[in-house]
């Protein structure tokens, strides 16, 4: 049973065109809900922790969002080099392991 | 600002021979992890190690594989004999509490 989902799963945006992408998890108790950037054959790199339905998150064009069943990282304005892999993460206990989704394959066109 | 490194980059192997692993966690850092994400998959936890022991472990991590912490600096995955289907990315990621830092990877081929 997925835990974790995440939609769409491509994206293809037009430079400037705002928009979220979707992580939706099932699972009770959780402890923090992360967010990543994968760019291909790299490694994933971090970009937020949440932890409490209504906490909010930013970094530049980047903000996230968490509710009790799901997670936005909306995109404002975004730039070609915005392209990436964004995947999101659950964790059940401090030190415990992340629990992935798929990810979201966002492309940005000029 | 500190990172995970990992050795090699890129690992060629026959099918039934061991390989290692190699990756230095960021220093202050106490929890340690290996995942792995084959091509076009999710990324798959396999084990976690804390205080100088295995804190959990997933069903992929069977008796084919084992982690050491040798010198206190070195955190190693060791593979005893490779299978077709060990070929992927191998992810190394250290945490101090609130964040996993992952290494940039090391692509293993098993032919």
């Amino acid at each position: 049973e997925d835990q974790v989902t995440q939609s769409p799963e491509a994206l293809r945006l037009q430079e400037g065109e705002s928009s979220s992408l979707n992580c939706s998890y099932t699972v009770s108790g959780l402890r923090g809900l992360f967010w990543y950037r994968q760019d291909p054959g790299k490694g994933p790199e971090f970009l937020f922790t949440l932890y409490s339905a209504g906490e909010e998150k930013e970094k530049e064009r980047l903000k996230a969002t968490l509710t009790k069943k799901e997670s936005f990282l909306h995109i404002t304005a975004p730039k070609p080099e915005d392209s990436a892999t964004y995947l999101c993460a659950v964790q059940y206990n401090q030190g415990g392991k992340l629990i992935f989704g798929q990810g979201t394959e966002l492309s940005v066109k000029p | 600002e500190p990172e995970v490194t990992q050795t090699p980059s890129h690992q060629v192997t026959q099918m039934g021979q061991e390989v290692i692993l190699r990756c230095v966690p960021i220093s202050n850092h106490l929890y340690f992890y290996w995942y792995r994400q084959i091509l076009g998959q999710k990324v798959e936890f396999l084990v976690s190690f804390y205080n100088n022991e295995i804190s959990e472990k997933s069903e992929i991590f069977d008796d084919q594989f084992s982690v050491e912490r040798p010198d206190g600096s070195n955190f190693t995955l060791k593979i005893r004999s490779t299978k077709l289907e060990d070929s992927a990315m191998y992810f190394c990621a250290s945490s101090p509490n609130a964040r996993e830092d992952f290494g940039p990877g090391t692509r293993l081929t098993v032919l």
